[in-house]
């Protein structure tokens, strides 16, 4: 079975400095690659995916993320964030067949001013 | 276009006693899913619907939870009786297709609180 391993619980970063959430997956076979974003008191809003094709993927809100097969990585970046990206961001997976979205245990990116 | 509609947003009750919690997801989109997501932790999938039909419960506690989608939208989650290790938010998500590439699009969550 698929998991996924969020390396960091907790990221503090000063406000316009480059930010960077880690990302790292097991799985047996091709995997499709998610980060989404929670607000507090609000739900899951998608950031970026990977399916196929260019390993670096951009997002919104001037996120990406890169895909590293040989690493299975898919660590997510930013290179100035704001007050706004406070929130908890989670990394999750699903393999390439019917199977439901594996999430990690989340970051919580807190950006101070 | 609505988004995934949940009810309610927060609820407390006691231990032993049961609750349900509604989901209405975005028009057309065939799959839903009920996640728990206990503080601290990612959510998890509790049950996956594929129109009326269960693909995935695996992790349903069937002794005390049981969900429904009877028509194929809305759908129904319900915990009974409550324990206090089920204080958590529950997500209701949907999809537009069965294939593994698609989107998640989430509610709000409804917060449970037990006593």
């Amino acid at each position: 079975a698929q998991s996924v391993t969020q390396l960091d619980s907790q990221v503090p970063v000063f406000e316009e400095a480059p930010v960077e959430l880690r990302c790292n997956y097991s799985s047996s076979v091709s995997v499709y690659l998610f980060w989404y974003v929670q607000y507090p008191n609000q739900g899951l809003q998608l950031l970026l995916k990977y399916l196929s094709g260019s390993t670096l993927v951009k997002g919104i809100n001037g996120f990406e993320a890169e895909f590293n097969k040989s690493q299975t990585s898919f660590h997510l970046r930013k290179p100035s964030v704001h007050i706004s990206d406070t929130a908890e961001y989670f990394c999750a997976v699903r393999l390439s067949g019917n199977t439901p979205l594996v999430f990690g245990k989340g970051t919580r990116l807190s950006v101070i001013a | 276009e609505a988004g995934v509609a949940q009810s309610p947003r927060y609820k407390i009750i006691e231990k032993r006693q049961s609750v349900a919690f509604w989901c209405n997801p975005i028009s057309g989109h065939a799959t839903l899913y009920w996640y728990q997501q206990i503080l601290g932790q990612g959510p998890k999938l509790l049950i996956q619907f594929q129109n009326n039909g269960v693909v995935d419960d695996s992790q349903l506690p069937k002794d005390r939870f049981s969900a429904e989608r009877l028509k194929g939208v809305d759908s129904t989650l319900k915990i009974q009786p409550a324990k206090l290790e089920d204080s958590a938010v529950y997500l209701c998500a949907s999809s537009l297709e069965r294939v593994s590439s698609g989107e998640l699009f989430f509610g709000e969550g409804s917060r449970l609180t037990v006593l």
